[in-house]
């Protein structure tokens, strides 16, 4: 099955700065590759995602690079603020399409 | 914006007893998940659940576990002789659609502890 590896476990990072993650994953049929937030104590929140026929997507702060050659996929935050402080999960599809396989999730903190 | 509801929020239950999870999908989704993620630790796939079926699960759903659409509204989740390793957060998640457009929206969990 797939399997999702994430790094780095916990970045800390001064506001203003830049913060990335990366995450790679081992099914070449996977397809589908969102980003998620989590709050503590709240539910995964989605805050990107990127498609196999795209290597490359942005919104506001946030893009998402994605490799498939080399099966690894990145998120970029940049001018970060304290309130982007949270566990961020990627996520890969695998071969079936219905199961999101999560790495093990990066704490993020944003210092003022 | 339509959300994913789940109840209880926080569920106590006694070793060996059953519990039920409750989830109400987006009105428009065809696909349903529960997740379950265990304090601190990533969030993993239980099974996915189209048509009135179960296309496809982890070896972490095994026979003490089961899912039902009972409705045409509610989603659940049973775990029939509950342990103490099931003690976790269980997320339901529904989507339009599958395979690479799957974009997955989650409720905000049930907390289930099991003493």
């Amino acid at each position: 099955g797939e399997n999702v590896e994430q790094h780095p476990s916990t970045l800390s990072v001064q506001e203003g700065d830049s913060a990335v993650i990366k995450c790679t994953y081992s099914d070449s049929a996977s397809n589908y590759f969102p980003w998620y937030k989590q709050e503590l104590g709240k539910r995964p929140q989605l805050i990107i995602d990127i498609r196999s026929n795209v290597g490359e997507k942005k919104d506001q702060r946030i893009a998402v690079t994605l490799n498939k050659t080399a099966k690894h996929f990145s998120l970029h935050i940049t001018e970060t603020q304290p309130e982007d402080s949270a566990v961020y999960f990627c996520a890969a599809d695998g071969n079936s399409g219905y199961a999101l396989n999560f790495g093990k999730g990066t704490s993020l903190l944003v210092t003022p | 914006e339509p959300e994913v509801t789940q109840t209880p929020s926080h569920q106590v239950t006694q070793m060996g007893q059953e519990v039920i999870l409750r989830c109400v999908p987006i009105s428009n989704h065809l696909y349903f998940y529960w997740y379950r993620q265990i304090l601190g630790q990533k969030v993993e796939f239980l099974v996915s659940f189209y048509n009135n079926e179960i296309s496809e699960k982890s070896e972490i759903f095994d026979d003490q576990f089961s899912v039902e659409r009972p409705d045409g509204s509610n989603f659940t989740l049973k775990i029939r002789s509950t342990k103490l390793e099931d003690s976790a957060m269980y997320f339901c998640a529904s989507s339009v659609l599958a395979g690479g457009y799957n974009e997955q929206f989650f409720g905000p969990g049930t907390r289930l502890t099991v003493l």
